[in-house]
């Protein structure tokens, strides 16, 4: 079974810092593509990141460039994302997703999400 | 990126059929056959209905069904029940290796 476990959400100031994890298990993580997702309180969805199977290809949404990194770890089944001068407008849940193989236009596997607040 | 236009909220009663709409641009939608709906109940991960527009994962009951015309996509679920009751959200490719997303649309069964 396909389980992805989303940590590291919490309270941060804005200007603050925060390090998302995301630990997977039940498929090859090394041969799939990973985004991060994040949903704002009461909002629809927003695609901020994403990176290929071998970190050869790395993509942010506009909103994000520049402050937000994401990275992989494939020997230990692991997504991050480092998170720089946070912004209120960055309190969302995030989550991480899967995108399937030879596709990276859908997600077919979500984590339950983590929840980062930007608040003085 | 814009985001995509779907209505807030659609309600309809158990065995009915609704359909929620979902519209784009030309560089979005209108330019790719990618669209995929994901349904998510409250508090939950969300989960994948139908990807590439029209196709339906492993599991996924044939009551839900989608469809394109120009820079609209449509999800439709035949037979409503209970367990549909969720929010449900649009999303597109948009060149560049981006997704562009709806703002979600909560149907409510009556």
């Amino acid at each position: 079974e396909v389980q992805l476990v989303e940590s590291g959400g919490g309270l941060v100031k804005p200007g603050g810092s925060l390090r998302l994890s995301c630990a997977a298990s039940g498929f090859t993580f090394s041969s799939y593509s990973m985004k991060w997702v994040r949903q704002a309180p009461g909002k629809g969805l927003e695609w901020v990141s994403s990176i290929s199977s071998t970190s050869s290809y790395i993509y942010h949404a506009d909103s994000v460039r520049g402050r937000f990194t994401i990275s992989r770890d494939n020997a230990k089944n692991s997504l991050f994302l480092q998170m720089n001068s946070l912004r209120a407008e960055d309190t969302a849940v995030y989550y991480c997703a899967r995108a399937p193989l030879g596709a990276f236009w859908y997600l077919d596997s979500w984590g339950q999400g983590t929840l980062v607040t930007v608040s003085s | 990126q814009s985001a995509l236009t779907q209505p807030a909220s659609v309600s309809g009663s158990p065995g009915q059929s609704i359909t929620i709409s979902c519209t784009g641009t030309s560089s979005d939608i209108g330019g790719y056959n990618l669209v995929s709906w994901y349904q998510q109940h409250p508090g939950k991960a969300p989960k994948l209905m139908i990807y590439e527009g029209t196709k339906r994962p492993s599991g996924i009951s044939d009551r839900f069904s989608g469809s394109k015309s120009g820079n609209t996509a449509s999800l439709t679920i035949s037979g409503l029940q209970a367990e549909d009751e969720a929010d449900y959200h649009c999303c597109s490719y948009a060149g560049s290796t981006t997704l562009v997303f709806g703002g979600g649309t909560k149907l409510t069964v009556l």
